[in-house]
Protein backbone atom coordinates (compact mmCIF):
# COMPACT_ATOMS: atom_id res chain seq x y z
CA UNK A 1 0.00 0.00 0.00
CA UNK A 2 1.12 3.46 -0.79
CA UNK A 3 1.27 6.01 2.10
CA UNK A 4 0.70 9.45 1.65
CA UNK A 5 1.85 12.09 4.05
CA UNK A 6 0.93 15.71 3.73
CA UNK A 7 2.70 18.68 5.31
CA UNK A 8 2.41 21.02 7.02
CA UNK A 9 -0.76 19.60 8.72
CA UNK A 10 -2.64 23.29 9.04
CA UNK A 11 -1.45 26.45 7.31
CA UNK A 12 -2.45 29.87 8.98
CA UNK A 13 -2.16 32.25 6.01
CA UNK A 14 -3.98 35.93 4.87
CA UNK A 15 -5.58 36.37 1.95
CA UNK A 16 -4.34 37.13 -0.71
CA UNK A 17 -1.06 34.75 0.25
CA UNK A 18 0.78 31.96 -1.68
CA UNK A 19 0.01 28.66 0.03
CA UNK A 20 1.93 25.24 -0.84
CA UNK A 21 1.25 21.99 0.34
CA UNK A 22 3.33 19.20 0.62
CA UNK A 23 2.17 15.50 -0.25
CA UNK A 24 4.94 12.86 0.18
CA UNK A 25 4.26 8.93 -1.18
CA UNK A 26 6.00 5.85 0.40
CA UNK A 27 7.35 5.00 -2.94
CA UNK A 28 7.28 6.73 -6.42
CA UNK A 29 3.87 6.94 -7.62
CA UNK A 30 3.86 7.72 -11.86
CA UNK A 31 2.22 11.49 -11.72
CA UNK A 32 -0.45 10.04 -13.79
CA UNK A 33 -2.25 8.75 -10.75
CA UNK A 34 -1.82 11.96 -8.34
CA UNK A 35 -5.06 13.58 -7.69
CA UNK A 36 -5.56 16.99 -5.20
CA UNK A 37 -9.43 17.63 -3.40
CA UNK A 38 -10.58 20.29 -1.54
CA UNK A 39 -13.23 19.83 1.27
CA UNK A 40 -15.19 22.41 2.87
CA UNK A 41 -17.13 21.91 5.97
CA UNK A 42 -20.27 19.31 5.69
CA UNK A 43 -19.28 19.00 1.85
CA UNK A 44 -18.49 16.66 -0.23
CA UNK A 45 -14.45 16.74 -1.75
CA UNK A 46 -14.31 18.62 -5.24
CA UNK A 47 -11.87 17.01 -7.51
CA UNK A 48 -9.45 20.14 -8.04
CA UNK A 49 -6.22 18.34 -9.75
CA UNK A 50 -6.03 15.27 -11.82
CA UNK A 51 -2.54 13.73 -13.20
CA UNK A 52 -0.59 15.79 -10.78
CA UNK A 53 -1.06 19.00 -12.79
CA UNK A 54 -4.23 19.15 -14.72
CA UNK A 55 -6.99 21.38 -13.42
CA UNK A 56 -10.45 19.42 -13.39
CA UNK A 57 -13.24 20.91 -15.06
CA UNK A 58 -14.05 25.12 -13.84
CA UNK A 59 -10.84 25.33 -11.36
CA UNK A 60 -9.84 28.31 -11.29
CA UNK A 61 -5.75 29.08 -12.55
CA UNK A 62 -4.92 30.00 -9.19
CA UNK A 63 -4.57 26.68 -8.68
CA UNK A 64 -1.58 24.28 -9.53
CA UNK A 65 -0.44 21.54 -8.91
CA UNK A 66 3.58 20.18 -9.95
CA UNK A 67 5.54 17.27 -9.02
CA UNK A 68 6.82 13.44 -9.54
CA UNK A 69 8.52 10.62 -8.59
CA UNK A 70 7.60 10.99 -4.74
CA UNK A 71 6.91 14.92 -4.10
CA UNK A 72 4.10 16.73 -5.05
CA UNK A 73 3.36 20.11 -4.70
CA UNK A 74 -0.45 21.77 -4.50
CA UNK A 75 0.36 25.76 -4.95
CA UNK A 76 -3.03 28.20 -4.60
CA UNK A 77 -1.34 31.47 -6.04
CA UNK A 78 -3.29 33.83 -4.46
CA UNK A 79 -5.92 32.73 -1.70
CA UNK A 80 -9.21 33.93 -1.81
CA UNK A 81 -11.25 33.63 0.90
CA UNK A 82 -13.42 30.83 -0.49
CA UNK A 83 -10.19 29.03 -0.30
CA UNK A 84 -9.97 28.37 3.08
CA UNK A 85 -10.26 24.51 3.59
CA UNK A 86 -8.82 21.23 4.05
CA UNK A 87 -6.76 19.60 1.38
CA UNK A 88 -6.01 16.45 0.73
CA UNK A 89 -3.94 14.26 -1.78
CA UNK A 90 -4.83 10.84 -3.62
CA UNK A 91 -2.84 8.63 -5.26
CA UNK A 92 -4.50 5.31 -6.99
CA UNK A 93 -1.39 3.38 -8.97
CA UNK A 94 -3.12 0.19 -8.10
CA UNK A 95 -5.46 -0.94 -5.12
CA UNK A 96 -5.87 0.03 -2.54
CA UNK A 97 -6.60 4.04 -3.44
CA UNK A 98 -5.20 5.65 -0.85
CA UNK A 99 -5.37 9.67 0.97
CA UNK A 100 -3.09 11.85 2.89
CA UNK A 101 -4.38 13.13 6.02
CA UNK A 102 -5.05 16.49 4.52
CA UNK A 103 -3.66 19.94 5.38
CA UNK A 104 -5.63 22.43 6.50
CA UNK A 105 -5.74 25.81 5.06
CA UNK A 106 -7.01 28.33 7.98
CA UNK A 107 -7.18 32.82 8.04
CA UNK A 108 -4.31 33.63 10.01
CA UNK B 1 -26.92 17.13 -14.44
CA UNK B 2 -24.15 14.58 -13.43
CA UNK B 3 -25.76 13.68 -9.85
CA UNK B 4 -25.03 10.76 -7.27
CA UNK B 5 -27.48 10.68 -4.55
CA UNK B 6 -26.84 7.67 -1.80
CA UNK B 7 -29.31 6.69 0.53
CA UNK B 8 -30.24 3.93 3.36
CA UNK B 9 -27.71 5.50 6.01
CA UNK B 10 -29.05 5.29 9.75
CA UNK B 11 -28.38 4.14 13.28
CA UNK B 12 -27.86 0.55 13.41
CA UNK B 13 -26.35 -1.85 16.66
CA UNK B 14 -22.86 -3.68 16.47
CA UNK B 15 -22.86 -7.02 14.61
CA UNK B 16 -26.07 -5.90 12.47
CA UNK B 17 -25.84 -5.16 8.79
CA UNK B 18 -27.02 -2.34 6.33
CA UNK B 19 -27.45 -1.83 2.14
CA UNK B 20 -26.58 1.43 1.22
CA UNK B 21 -27.31 2.62 -2.44
CA UNK B 22 -26.15 5.19 -4.73
CA UNK B 23 -28.02 6.67 -7.20
CA UNK B 24 -26.69 8.17 -10.53
CA UNK B 25 -28.19 10.09 -13.21
CA UNK B 26 -26.70 12.58 -15.92
CA UNK B 27 -24.05 10.11 -17.34
CA UNK B 28 -23.60 6.64 -18.78
CA UNK B 29 -23.42 5.05 -15.40
CA UNK B 30 -22.39 1.51 -16.96
CA UNK B 31 -19.30 3.45 -18.58
CA UNK B 32 -17.39 4.25 -15.34
CA UNK B 33 -15.97 2.69 -12.31
CA UNK B 34 -17.02 3.23 -9.14
CA UNK B 35 -15.79 3.63 -5.56
CA UNK B 36 -17.05 4.32 -1.88
CA UNK B 37 -15.49 6.89 0.43
CA UNK B 38 -15.83 7.14 4.09
CA UNK B 39 -15.34 9.79 6.54
CA UNK B 40 -15.12 9.43 10.38
CA UNK B 41 -16.59 12.72 12.18
CA UNK B 42 -13.55 14.99 12.41
CA UNK B 43 -11.51 12.58 10.87
CA UNK B 44 -9.66 12.30 7.16
CA UNK B 45 -11.17 10.66 4.29
CA UNK B 46 -10.97 6.51 3.94
CA UNK B 47 -11.01 4.78 0.98
CA UNK B 48 -13.42 1.39 1.28
CA UNK B 49 -14.16 -0.16 -2.24
CA UNK B 50 -13.91 0.26 -5.86
CA UNK B 51 -15.90 -1.67 -8.90
CA UNK B 52 -15.33 -1.30 -12.41
CA UNK B 53 -17.53 -0.24 -14.93
CA UNK B 54 -19.11 -3.89 -15.35
CA UNK B 55 -18.21 -5.34 -12.16
CA UNK B 56 -15.62 -7.30 -13.55
CA UNK B 57 -12.89 -5.86 -11.00
CA UNK B 58 -14.16 -5.67 -7.13
CA UNK B 59 -11.25 -4.75 -4.72
CA UNK B 60 -12.22 -3.77 -0.83
CA UNK B 61 -9.39 -1.91 1.64
CA UNK B 62 -8.29 -4.46 4.13
CA UNK B 63 -10.35 -2.50 7.11
CA UNK B 64 -13.63 -3.85 5.67
CA UNK B 65 -12.77 -7.14 3.73
CA UNK B 66 -14.97 -9.91 4.47
CA UNK B 67 -17.63 -7.70 5.76
CA UNK B 68 -18.57 -5.32 2.90
CA UNK B 69 -19.50 -5.84 -0.46
CA UNK B 70 -19.51 -3.57 -3.27
CA UNK B 71 -21.70 -4.35 -6.17
CA UNK B 72 -23.58 -2.65 -9.06
CA UNK B 73 -26.56 -2.95 -11.35
CA UNK B 74 -25.84 -0.84 -14.49
CA UNK B 75 -30.04 -1.52 -15.50
CA UNK B 76 -31.02 0.71 -12.48
CA UNK B 77 -27.78 3.02 -12.77
CA UNK B 78 -27.06 2.29 -9.09
CA UNK B 79 -24.30 1.89 -6.68
CA UNK B 80 -24.24 -0.57 -3.37
CA UNK B 81 -22.22 -1.31 -0.52
CA UNK B 82 -23.61 -4.19 1.59
CA UNK B 83 -22.12 -3.51 5.12
CA UNK B 84 -22.16 -6.50 7.85
CA UNK B 85 -20.67 -6.91 11.00
CA UNK B 86 -20.84 -3.61 11.80
CA UNK B 87 -18.29 -2.22 14.47
CA UNK B 88 -18.58 1.11 16.11
CA UNK B 89 -15.20 1.99 14.02
CA UNK B 90 -17.57 1.86 10.76
CA UNK B 91 -19.40 4.87 12.08
CA UNK B 92 -18.69 7.85 9.46
CA UNK B 93 -20.54 9.62 6.08
CA UNK B 94 -20.38 7.08 3.57
CA UNK B 95 -20.03 8.80 0.06
CA UNK B 96 -20.17 7.00 -3.72
CA UNK B 97 -17.23 8.49 -6.29
CA UNK B 98 -17.15 8.59 -10.21
CA UNK B 99 -13.94 7.58 -11.46
CA UNK B 100 -12.11 9.54 -14.05
CA UNK B 101 -8.85 10.01 -14.80
CA UNK B 102 -7.51 8.08 -12.15
CA UNK B 103 -8.96 10.29 -9.90
CA UNK B 104 -13.10 11.12 -8.34
CA UNK B 105 -14.07 13.38 -10.37
CA UNK B 106 -18.01 13.30 -9.24
CA UNK B 107 -18.61 12.53 -5.70
CA UNK B 108 -22.24 12.15 -3.31
CA UNK B 109 -23.27 14.11 -0.73
CA UNK B 110 -23.01 10.81 1.88
CA UNK B 111 -25.23 8.94 3.94
CA UNK B 112 -24.65 8.66 7.62
CA UNK B 113 -24.00 5.67 9.08
CA UNK B 114 -23.77 5.20 13.11
CA UNK B 115 -22.84 2.12 14.76
CA UNK B 116 -23.88 1.92 18.40
CA UNK B 117 -26.19 0.17 21.06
Amino acid sequence: EIVLTQSPGTLSLSPGERATLSCRASQSVSSTYLAWYQQKPGQAPRLLIYGASSRATGIPDRFSGSGSGTDFTLTISRLEPKDFAVYYCQQYVSSPLTFGGGTKVEIK
Amino acid sequence: QVQLVESGGGVVQPGRSLRLSCAASGFTFSGYAMHWVRQAPGKGLEWVAIISYDGTYIYHADSVKGRFTISRDNSKNTLYLQMSSLRTEDTAVYSCAREQWRALDIWGQGTMVTVSS
